[in-house]
């Protein structure tokens, strides 16, 4: 079964510009979870979906969003990028809402410049 | 105050030795617990989760939990090489399932 498949790998973008990141989650797993990785604060919770619905957000600005697809793929958007926005970007799925274990995807890697 | 908290580490043990990993937590009504393995370069792995007070064994694995001292901690027995990575802790708060506060995670290194 394949696992939790995020692309791209790596980005490189400059200050301004938006990205758009893209999650599969491994099959039959209903939820998707996004998290930011940074050295400074670790593993941060941005926003989970389930059935094409936002259920929970964390503590970031407006400027990261996201959406879920009928057939669970998921997408995070951030617009207007900041330096600050530089970080691994983790997916993770689980089998619905109420599980709470997640399998994390690889990562995308942002750099902003 | 940070909601889940873990020594920073790094944490060096022998080969074979035991690792003991702690973690506390902030909200006293949190009922699920998880350690991550982290390896350099790699996303999170789950490897031990933990709902109810007292130990839960999973090979050289042990998690314990006690929800009164809001401490939840995790040990390796026979710790090998390959077990050098860092370990998150993760709470659910809130029971909001996809949703885990984690902290900053414990370098392990295991010499040799």
């Amino acid at each position: 079964k394949a696992g939790v498949t995020q692309t791209p790998r790596y980005l490189i973008k400059t200050r301004g510009q938006q990205v758009t990141l893209s999650c599969s989650p491994i099959s039959g797993h209903r939820s998707v979870s996004w998290y930011q990785q940074t050295p400074g604060q670790g593993l941060q919770f941005l926003f989970e979906y389930f059935s094409e619905t936002q259920r929970n957000k964390g503590n970031f600005p407006g400027r990261f969003s996201g959406r879920q697809f009928s057939n669970s793929r998921s997408e995070m958007n951030v617009s207007t990028l900041e330096l600050g926005d530089s970080a691994l970007y983790l997916c993770a799925s689980s089998l619905d809402p109420g599980n709470e274990k997640l399998f994390f995807g690889s990562g995308t890697q942002l750099s902003v410049l | 105050q940070k909601e889940v908290e873990q020594n920073s580490g790094p944490l060096s043990v022998p080969e074979g030795a035991i690792a003991s990993l702690n973690c506390t937590y902030s909200d006293r009504v949190s009922q699920s617990f998880f350690w991550y393995r982290q390896y350099s370069g790699k996303s999170p792995e789950l490897i031990m989760s933990i709902y109810s007070n007292g130990d839960k064994e999973d090979g050289r694995f042990t998690a314990q939990l006690n929800k009164a001292s809001q401490y939840v901690s995790l040990l390796i027995r026979d710790s090998q090489p390959s077990d050098s990575a860092t370990y998150l802790c993760a709470v659910n708060m809130d029971n909001q399932g996809g949703k885990l506060i984690f902290g900053q995670g414990t370098e392990l290194s295991v010499k040799p």
